[in-house]
């Protein structure tokens, strides 16, 4: 079991340009979790997908921020004309059924807008 | 206001001593999870709980819902135990997704 995976670990992206953030949830989890890390905000929830539908985005800034799970492998969370308050550390959670049973996070990904 | 709230938010400790961590809840939770977030930056998950208590070796968690808190209990700190542990509550009602406090950095000194 390698656990959540989160791919790149590190990413620098200039003001306006694109970014999109991996996560291949543990196999047999049916829910995935999408939260942002900052200093000033601590863990702010995002988004969650449970067998692969949408089902809470609330968290999720709605003009540049979007979030797939195209099949039960992997995640994304794309972020169009990035800006410096972007900047965070993107982490992705899996559960085996959302509700009721605990979290497993990946490593993260650590996103610098400049 | 804050709905998870913890305390102390910075504490260090003698090698070897005990203390606990604390979480209040201004929304009405049904579960709680706490992690553990090491240097390197990885949440690890120590204590999925419902109303009750769990124990895993030197640490032991609680989780009062009436009284809306929980604990986290360390006993015997180790160098090792050093990170900030955060607390999160699925409350009555949501979907699943964790509301987390702001976390206790937790120091521990030889």
């Amino acid at each position: 079991n390698a656990g959540v995976i989160q791919t790149p670990r590190h990413k620098v992206t200039g003001k306006g340009q694109e970014a999109t953030l991996w996560c291949e949830p543990i196999s047999g989890h049916s829910a995935v979790f999408w939260y942002r890390q900052t200093i000033v905000q601590g863990l702010e929830f995002l988004t969650y997908f449970r067998n692969q539908a949408p089902i809470d985005d609330s968290g999720m800034p709605k003009e540049r921020f979007s979030a797939q799970m195209p099949n039960q492998s992997h995640s994304t969370l794309k972020i169009q004309s990035t800006q410096p308050q972007d900047s965070a550390v993107y982490l992705c959670a899996s559960s085996r059924q959302g509700r009721d049973s605990d979290y497993t996070f990946g490593s993260g990904t650590r996103l610098l807008v400049i | 206001g804050d709905k998870v709230k913890q305390s102390p938010s910075a504490l260090s400790l003698q090698e070897g001593t005990n203390s606990a961590l604390r979480c209040n809840f201004s929304i009405a939770a049904t579960t709680v999870q706490w992690f553990l977030q090491n240097p390197r930056g990885s949440l690890i998950n120590l204590f999925y709980l419902v109303p009750g208590t769990k124990e895993n070796g030197r640490l032991k968690s609680a989780f009062d819902s009436k009284e809306s808190y929980s604990t986290l209990h360390i006993r015997d700190a180790q160098l090792e135990d050093s990170g900030t542990y955060f607390c999160a509550a699925d409350k009555a009602g949501n979907t699943g997704k964790l509301i987390f406090g702001l976390g206790t950095t937790l120091q521990v000194q030889p």
